[in-house]
């Protein structure tokens, strides 16, 4: 069954420095989720990318983060300069379309020193 | 943010017997909604979803009822099995726009053999 992959599923950072998290949504999926989750926490949206830009975004997702599809397969999360308070999962999802479910990767941990 | 609430963190069953998760919200805008199973060190797995034009959808062992006007859905699981203990996470978001999914906190499960 197709599945969204994420890589890698570790990533450990000094603070200040700028991360990339990538995901591999479904193929023939259109619409794209990052999302995360603080240890004890609710998994919360961050940004929804659809037909090549930001459809929507969370108060959380402010101007070091960005997202990017540089090519038909991948789809990134960049964090330009990490506080600690980025220490998270970070989750990537996709879907087909409207009223289709959306399928998660197994997401990154994020770890900020 | 407490749009989307999961009142019991953890619930224990006994293995056959039937296990029930409940889910409320509060947002008028939702219409469409999900559970999701998640495992340590893994994403959300999709297990059932429903749409508000509908008040119950059934996938093998596992029933999702939607009571809109109580903005009230449950998960019946039935029978429980061992390999059901996870963290069931419900999730809703409104069919126009981005889709976005807002999460409750989840319910852990034990099914005891």
């Amino acid at each position: 069954e197709p599945e969204v992959t994420q890589t890698p599923s570790h990533q450990v950072t000094q603070m200040g420095q700028e991360v990339i998290l990538r995901c591999v949504p479904i193929s023939n999926h259109l619409y794209f989720y990052w999302y995360r989750q603080i240890l004890g926490q609710k998994v919360e949206f961050l940004v929804s990318f659809y037909n090549n830009e930001i459809s929507e975004k969370s108060e959380i997702f402010d101007d070091q983060f960005s997202v990017e599809r540089p090519d038909g397969s991948n789809f990134t999360l960049k964090i330009r300069s990490t506080k600690l308070e980025d220490s998270a999962m970070y989750f990537c999802a996709s879907t087909g379309g409207q009223n289709q479910p959306q399928h998660f990767g197994d997401g990154t941990r994020l770890s900020i020193l | 943010d407490q749009q989307v609430k999961q009142n019991s963190p953890s619930l224990s069953v006994q293995e056959g017997r039937i296990s029930i998760l409940n889910c409320d919200y509060t947002n008028s805008m939702f219409d469409y909604f999900l559970w999701y199973k998640k495992y340590p060190a893994e994403g959300p797995t999709f297990l059932i979803s429903i749409s508000s034009i509908k008040d119950k959808n059934e996938d093998g062992r596992f029933t999702v009822f939607l009571n809109k006007s109580a903005k009230h859905l449950s998960l019946h699981i039935v029978p429980s099995q061992p390999g059901d203990s996870a963290v069931y996470f419900c999730a809703a978001s409104p069919i126009q726009g981005a889709q976005k999914l807002v999460f409750g906190q989840g319910t852990r499960l034990t099914i005891n053999p």
